[in-house]
Parts: structure tokens; C-alpha cells; sequence
């Protein structure tokens, strides 16, 4: 079965720095989907990938998904209080109708 | 549109009681999951539905079930709960042709 790893499991930073959180894939990946959690609340859909080498961006968050499709990550640029939360990656698999999550990367922004 | 719901919002059970998560999208969705969050495991998923009628089991279907009488309604059964069940429960809804999922608040569960 496919799986999701991803690091750091958890990331504290100073308001106005930039971070990445990255995403693994035990396999290749069909589409791969970023998700943002705030805490003790459901999952905000933030950015679909599906092609090697693509990038998107949404403000200041920058997803990227390696040519072998095996890897992305999520770059936020000068982070403020409100990227706080959870930030998951998912995938499709590339048969019936399961999606998988990662484990999640937990971040907080110090003001 | 409300989007996806869910209720209750927080439930407190014995050992071997059982109960029902509702859960409803106004979307017009084809496919429909529930998906539970622990600690350290991100979101597994339980069952899933792609539609009135059809339902199927995900990662961690056993203690669970499911039906799915209509597009909008997907409740999540507990026939006997045990404290491993104790965790955030979230329904999901999409497009049957997208991964694009519509998130509900969830449901925290706590199992005693």
C-alpha cells in the first residue's frame, strides 16, 4: 500500500522566516494534495499537484512535486501567526477510490 | 451551501454502547468517506461511499459501518464502542472525478 511520510514532524518559527515541509512517497505518486488543519478543526484544501516538476503558489505558499513525482513540499515565505496549524499531504491512489494522508507536520509561528 | 456537517460536535461513551455519526453534504456529491485522526497517524480512512447504495471499506473498516440511502446523508456506525476508538472522526465529500475533499468539523469521540 502506498505510504506517506513527512518531515519535520514538527516546526516552531519566528514570524517573517521562511519554512518548507516536505512529503515522501513509497510510490509514485498520481496527484498528490496539501491540506492545512487548524487546530480542532477540519482539514482546508490548499493545492493539488499532478505533473512532475509542478509548481503552485497561493499567496505565500509555494507547493512543488519533484519529476519523479515521489517527493513535494510546501515552502511558506516571511510566515505570519495565520499559517499556524497542520499542515497534512495526500494521495490518491492509482486504482479504486482510496486516498491516502502523512502523518501531518505541525507548525507554529511565533509573533 | 453548509457544505459538509457533522453532529454531534463531541460524544462521550461506555464500553458497549453504540451510537451513530451523522454526517450530510449539500454539494451533490458522488463520494463520501470517514476518515479518523489519531495522534502521530494523520487521517486513515474507514469506509467510503461513491454513491447511494455502494459503500466500501478503507484502511480501518472493523467496528465500524457505514450505509448510504442518499447522496446527501453517510452515517458512521459504532455497534459495540471500545475504548480504541477513542479519536477525531471526519466525513469527507468530493466530486467523484476529483481528490479535491470537502472537509466537516469533525467529531471528537471519547470512549470510556
Amino acid at each position: 500500500s502506498q505510504e506517506l511520510e513527512q518531515s519535520p514532524q514538527s516546526l516552531i518559527v519566528q514570524e517573517g522566516k521562511n519554512l518548507t515541509i516536505n512529503c515522501t512517497s513509497s510510490k509514485t505518486l498520481y496527484g498528490l494534495y496539501w491540506y492545512k488543519q487548524k487546530y480542532g478543526e477540519g482539514l482546508i484544501f490548499l493545492m493539488m499537484l499532478q505533473k512532475g516538476g509542478e509548481e503552485k503558489s497561493h499567496e505565500k505558499i509555494t507547493a512543488k512535486l519533484d519529476e519523479k513525482k515521489q517527493q513535494s513540499s510546501l515552502h511558506i515565505t516571511a510566515s505570519q501567526p495565520s499559517h499556524a496549524g497542520i499542515y497534512l499531504c495526500g494521495a490518491g491512489t492509482n486504482y479504486g477510490q482510496n486516498f491516502v494522508f502523512g502523518p501531518g507536520t505541525r507548525l507554529s509561528v511565533l509573533p | 451551501n453548509a457544505g459538509v456537517t457533522q453532529t454531534p460536535k463531541f460524544q462521550v461513551l461506555k464500553t458497549g454502547q453504540s451510537m451513530t455519526l451523522q454526517c450530510a453534504q449539500d454539494m451533490n456529491h458522488e463520494y463520501m468517506s470517514w476518515y479518523r485522526q489519531d495522534p502521530g497517524m494523520g487521517l486513515r480512512l474507514i469506509h467510503y461511499s461513491v454513491g447511494a447504495g455502494i459503500t466500501d471499506q478503507g484502511e480501518v473498516p472493523n467496528g465500524y459501518n457505514v450505509s448510504r440511502s442518499t447522496t446527501e446523508d453517510f452515517p458512521l456506525r459504532l455497534l459495540s464502542a471500545a475504548p480504541s476508538q477513542t479519536s477525531v472522526y471526519f466525513c469527507a465529500s468530493r466530486d467523484l472525478l476529483r481528490y479535491e475533499q470537502y472537509f466537516g468539523p469533525g467529531t471528537r469521540l471519547t470512549v470510556t
